[in-house]
């Protein structure tokens, strides 16, 4: 199957600062992709859905100022928490639209201290 | 709005038990039906799909039956295995929705004891 790469895998930061998540597609193009949110021991939350050369499109309630969403080429999103707060911490999964299927990163467990 | 509702886990089983995993959906439409599993650490795998009615989808000994008259998309496995302990995401994808994104249950968390 075709193959997402998320990095970095797990990042410490601190408060106030940002963090940048990059999430791939190695072996396809990918003109959607999704991130999604997961708290523990709770199902995964879309926050948005990035296309290709476009804005993102932000499910309600997520900021776009802080959940800053980049989809500059058809193998390449980012997503960059500014200015985080330990509220902020939790396990960002992105996921990479492939035909009719969705592929999904590894992951990144952010925590903010 | 669409939406998707797992049984609560966790789940406990001995090897080589059987397993059910109940799911069930709201939507309007023929929605298309998934299991993801999630190891320890890890990001989704896809477990396998159904995309209309009576279809069966089947993968690494588990199934899983579209039944529109219920709809439900419950797992099942004859035997489980103790690599099979993980958690298991139900999700559904609306035949409306072009931007293919998914809509997932809240997860049930599996752990096979040897």
């Amino acid at each position: 199957g075709a193959v997402v790469s998320q990095h970095p895998s797990r990042v410490i930061c601190k408060s106030g600062t940002s963090v940048k998540i990059e999430c791939r597609s190695l072996d396809f193009q990918a003109t959607t992709m999704f991130w999604y949110r997961q708290f523990p021991k709770q199902s995964l939350m879309l926050m948005a859905t990035s296309n290709e050369g476009s804005k993102a499109t932000y499910e309600q309630g997520v900021e776009k100022d802080k959940f800053l969403i980049n989809h500059a080429s058809l193998t390449l999103s980012t997503l960059t928490v500014t200015s985080a707060h330990p509220e902020d911490s939790s396990f960002y999964i992105c996921s990479a639209r492939a035909n009719t299927e969705a592929f999904f990163g590894q992951g990144t467990r952010l925590t903010v201290v | 709005g669409d939406s998707v509702t797992q049984m609560e886990g966790p789940v406990t089983l001995s090897e080589e038990a059987f397993l059910t995993i109940n799911c069930t959906y709201t939507a309007t439409g023929y929605p298309s039906l998934f299991w993801y599993v999630q190891y320890p650490g890890e990001g989704l795998q896809l477990l396998l799909k159904a995309t209309k009615a009576d279809d069966k989808g089947s993968n690494k000994g588990f199934e899983a039956t579209y039944r529109k008259e219920t709809t439900s998309f419950h797992l099942e496995k004859g035997s489980v295995q103790v690599s099979d302990s993980a958690v298991y995401f139900c999700a559904l994808r609306s035949w409306m929705d072009s931007s293919y994104k998914l809509i997932f249950g809240s997860g049930t968390r599996l752990l096979v004891r040897p």
